[in-house]
């Protein structure tokens, strides 16, 4: 299986939003709200931030969103912050028993 | 707090076996499903395999499976990964990873990691 379509890169300055885009098939994305989130700064191990398609874990500020709409998953950052600027990577149960990652967005905050 | 050490990464031939243990703490281990996900230098995380609590079922990523065989010692709290017909294509990270609260399909705590690298 190949990897869900995120774009390489995204920016926006500090203060304002960005939205992620996440493509996958109706076999993954489109079949199961088992979507994640998950942003890795450099040097360190990915941590989740959404699940379920728009739950926060404990923790993550409000400012992360995430919104599904057919097979098309979409995180949105609100009020960028410096700290925001990181790799994000989207995650999805594909129905086969297994879980598939999208091959990341680099955000960069201005 | 979780903690999870992976070790057992190193260089090997393709076609060679390696074997990767992961100590967790900080959790009553035999409680969680538990992951390995592989990262490659520069690139997006893999999820490789997931295995139950009480190592009833396990799953496998498409390019891993037939290959690679996870299972756990809920008595040592020890989670392992062998890999055999080893590949270059497998050169990665490999982090032991803890299960999130919401369902096995989210991955939560991750250890630091054991670089497996396969070159002749």
């Amino acid at each position: 299986q190949s990897a869900l379509t995120q774009p390489p890169s995204a920016s926006g300055s500090p203060g304002q939003s960005v939205t992620i885009s996440c493509t996958g098939s109706s076999s993954d994305v489109g079949g199961y709200n088992h979507v994640s989130w998950y942003q890795q700064h450099p040097g360190k191990t990915p941590k989740l931030i959404i699940y379920e398609v728009k739950n926060r874990p404990s923790g993550v500020p409000d400012r992360f969103s995430g919104s599904k709409s057919a097979n098309t998953a979409s995180l949105t950052v609100s009020g960028l912050q410096p700290e925001d600027e990181a790799d994000y990577y989207c995650s999805s149960y594909t129905g086969s028993n297994s879980v598939l990652f999208g091959g990341g967005t680099k955000l960069t905050v201005l | 707090q979780v903690q999870l050490v992976e070790s057992g990464g190193g260089v090997v031939q393709p076609g060679r076996s390696l074997r990767l243990s992961c100590a967790a703490s900080g959790f009553t281990f035999s409680n969680y499903d538990m992951h390995w996900v592989r990262q490659a230098p520069g690139k997006g995380p893999e999820w490789v395999a997931v295995i139950w609590y009480d190592g009833s079922t396990k799953y496998y990523g498409d390019s891993v499976k037939g290959r690679f065989t996870v299972s756990r010692d809920n008595s040592k709290n020890t989670l392992f990964l062998q890999m055999n017909s080893l590949r270059t294509e497998d050169t990665a990270v490999y982090y032991c990873a803890k299960r999130a609260q919401a369902a096995w399909t989210y991955v939560g705590d991750w250890g630091q990691g054991t670089l497996v690298t396969v070159s002749s």
